[in-house]
């Protein structure tokens, strides 16, 4: 199985503060990388897919990256409904597998 | 736009099957793959399987042994069976398209005599 190793469990920073998460795949995924918020008792909410590409209607303030294995999530300023958790997914070999969640909480 | 729809038993008693069944509205079920995936309370997510339109499922190594997902184009339906259910089962139960990000809102399945 591919292990997805994400950083940091959990983190608190303020409003407007630039956020980053991180993401290191065991193998090559190729851009199979998609990232979801998911806000308490809510099902996912796909944000990011291949990577880098926002999904329709989804604010410009996120965004995804890579460096070979190393996948990063961005949030450039923090805003007080960004509070959620935060899973990334590979889809690139089976099973799936995804990070292990990044719990972003207002300082 | 397409949305996705779990239904079934909110609990199951230890060592009996799990059923559920996801309906997929707005669009065709057809020419995609549809997956099933579990968190269990205050944990993260798994991939349980998927299973193409054509009827070709593909099981997490994990559960293998006690899953079986379905496909019925006729209805727009998909489904999964997981046998021998214990505590560990315990999980709010989400299907999905991966591919397209969507999912459904998900079904809190209690494992409990």
């Amino acid at each position: 199985d591919i292990q997805m190793t994400q950083s940091p469990s959990s983190l608190s920073a303020s409003i407007g503060d630039r956020v980053t998460i991180t993401c290191q795949a065991s193998h090559d995924i190729g851009n199979f990388l998609q990232w979801y918020q998911q806000k308490s008792g809510k099902a996912p909410n796909l944000l990011i897919h291949d990577v880098s590409n926002l999904k329709r209607g989804v604010p410009s303030r996120f965004s995804g990256s890579r460096s070979g294995t190393d996948f990063t999530f961005t949030i450039s300023s923090l805003q007080p409904e960004d509070i959620a958790t935060y899973y990334c997914l590979q889809y690139d070999q089976l099973p799936y597998t995804f990070g292990q969640g990044t719990k972003v909480e207002i300082k | 736009q397409v949305q996705l729809q779990e239904s079934g038993p909110g609990q199951v008693k230890p060592s009996e099957t799990l059923s559920l069944t996801c309906t997929v509205s707005g669009g065709s079920i057809n020419n995609y793959y549809w997956s099933w995936i579990r968190q269990p309370p205050g944990k993260g997510l798994e991939w349980i399987g998927y299973i193409h339109s054509s009827g070709t499922p593909h099981y997490n190594p994990s559960l293998k042994s006690r899953v079986t997902i379905s496909v019925d184009t006729t209805k727009n339906q998909f489904s999964l069976m997981l046998t021998s259910v214990t505590t560990a089962d315990t999980a709010v139960y989400y299907c999905a398209r991966v591919g397209g990000g969507e999912w459904g809102q998900g079904t809190l399945v209690t494992v409990s005599s």
